[in-house]
């Protein structure tokens, strides 16, 4: 079955660090990829998403790239702020067109210090 | 404004007493879950319905019910069956033949069993 392999957290970095958070994936399919964000005490928010291998995408300084080769889907930012402080879930959709596949990874707590 | 109203946001509940968590749309969309979250493990599906007047089992639905009266409202139950139901649940939804697979999460409801 489909699966979804995130780095294990919690991660600690100082403000204006470099991020990055390890995903992979398993499918059978042919799988839209994700990234939540959850803050504390909220809901999940997407963050950003890409549908076809090579595909990168980005929002709010963060990005990924599809990567089918490798089945990955990396988290990065360049310079992290104390905002992001937040728990990041990697996730997919396989097959894309039914929303009920969606399989999500353990989440990555982030927090990032002044 | 669009979206989706959990509520109430903490509740207490004594064991042996069932406990229903209300969620509320005004996206107009078909599909709709029910999460739950622990620490340390993502998320996981309850229940989740994609018209009015049907529901499927996800992958923990024992000791859980809901209904889907109206497209707008998916109540959830939590029983006395549910052996462990300290958890935070999230409601979401989603476009039925949504391209990309999204979800829209509400803000959560935190029950904590005393």
């Amino acid at each position: 079955g489909d699966s979804v392999t995130q780095m294990e957290g919690p991660v600690t970095l100082s403000e204006e660090a470099f991020l990055t958070i390890n995903c992979t994936y398993t499918a059978t399919g042919y799988p839209s990829l994700f990234w939540y964000v959850q803050y504390p005490g909220e809901g999940l928010q997407l963050l950003l998403k890409a549908t076809k291998a090579d595909d990168k995408g980005s929002n709010k300084g963060f990005e990924a790239t599809y990567r089918k080769e490798t089945t990955s889907f990396h988290l990065e930012k360049g310079s992290v702020q104390v905002s992001d402080s937040a728990v990041y879930f990697c996730a997919l959709s396989d097959p894309p067109s039914l929303a009920r596949q969606l399989t999500f990874g353990s989440g990555t707590q982030l927090t990032v210090l002044p | 404004d669009g979206g989706i109203t959990q509520s109430p946001k903490y509740l207490f509940r004594k064991e042996g007493q069932n406990v229903t968590l209300s969620c509320e749309q005004n996206l107009n969309h078909d599909a709709m879950y029910w999460y739950r979250q622990d620490p340390g493990q993502g998320l996981r599906l309850i229940y989740y319905s994609q018209i009015v007047n049907d529901f499927q089992k996800g992958d923990i639905a024992e000791g859980y019910s809901v209904s889907r009266e109206k497209k707008e409202s998916f109540p959830l139950t939590v029983t006395s069956a549910q052996k462990n139901p300290t958890a935070f649940y999230l409601c979401a939804t989603s476009g039925l033949y949504s391209n990309t697979g999204e979800l829209f999460f509400g803000e959560g409801s935190r029950l904590t069993v005393l």
